[in-house]
């Protein structure tokens, strides 16, 4: 069974920094790409940021380009997102979601259940 | 970036009635447009892929047509279960983007 189980969300003040995670288990973690999602409270959901299964080749929200790196360690089964200097408008429930294959489609056939991140002063 | 929109924002409707949405792209997706369905408290669910390809376990009272710019989400029959927020989402350009979602309520 495809389980993804996010964590590392909280409080933060603006300017702050903060690290998610994304541990998998059910597939072989290194043959598909990842993506993290986001929704703020009340929201629709915002494609945040996509690695491929190599963890070679990333891609980013220009909402966040500069601010949040995505990686991953394929020995581990862990996704992370560092996300740096934060605001007010990065408070959402971040998923992370798998891929349809190694390349970064876009096609995201399961979800974890969400980790919410709050930046307020 | 490629907008979505999606109409209407809230549908009421009654268990048993089709239900007939729609998501409009500012520029050609091909057919590179999926939807999802999410109710309260739960992931998003992946629906349907590539416009018309329904995903693994998804009854067949859900289809999907389009290409191009306009996309159709069809809900034949509607069980208790479909009332929810249904999303679109297009992956013919980075960045990856979503529409604003439609309600599906009783």
């Amino acid at each position: 069974e495809v389980q993804l189980l996010e964590s590392g969300g909280g409080f933060k003040q603006p300017g702050e920094s903060l690290n998610l995670s994304c541990a998998v288990s059910g597939f072989t973690f290194d043959n598909y790409a990842m993506s993290w999602v986001r929704q703020a409270p009340g929201k629709g959901l915002d494609w945040v940021a996509a690695l491929g299964g190599s963890g070679k080749t990333a891609h980013y929200a220009d909402s966040v380009k500069g601010r949040f790196v995505v990686s991953r360690d394929n020995s581990k089964n862990i996704l992370y997102l560092e996300m740096k200097n934060v605001r007010a408008e990065d408070t959402a429930v971040y998923y992370c979601a798998k891929d349809g294959g190694s390349l970064s489609s876009g096609l995201f056939h399961q979800w974890g259940q969400g980790t919410l991140v709050t930046v307020s002063s | 970036e490629i907008v979505l929109t999606q109409s209407p924002a809230t549908l009421s409707l009654s268990p048993g009635e089709r239900a007939t949405l729609y998501c409009r792209a500012s520029q050609p997706v091909n057919i590179f447009l999926a939807w999802y369905q999410q109710k309260p408290g739960q992931s998003p669910r992946l629906l349907i892929y590539d416009a018309s390809s329904r995903a693994a376990d998804i009854p067949g009272r859900f289809s999907g047509s389009g290409s191009g710019t306009d996309f159709t989400l069809t809900i034949s029959s509607l069980e208790p279960e479909d009332f929810a927020v249904y999303y679109c989402e297009q992956r013919n350009a980075w960045p990856l983007t979503f529409g604003g979602g439609t309600k599906v309520e009783i």
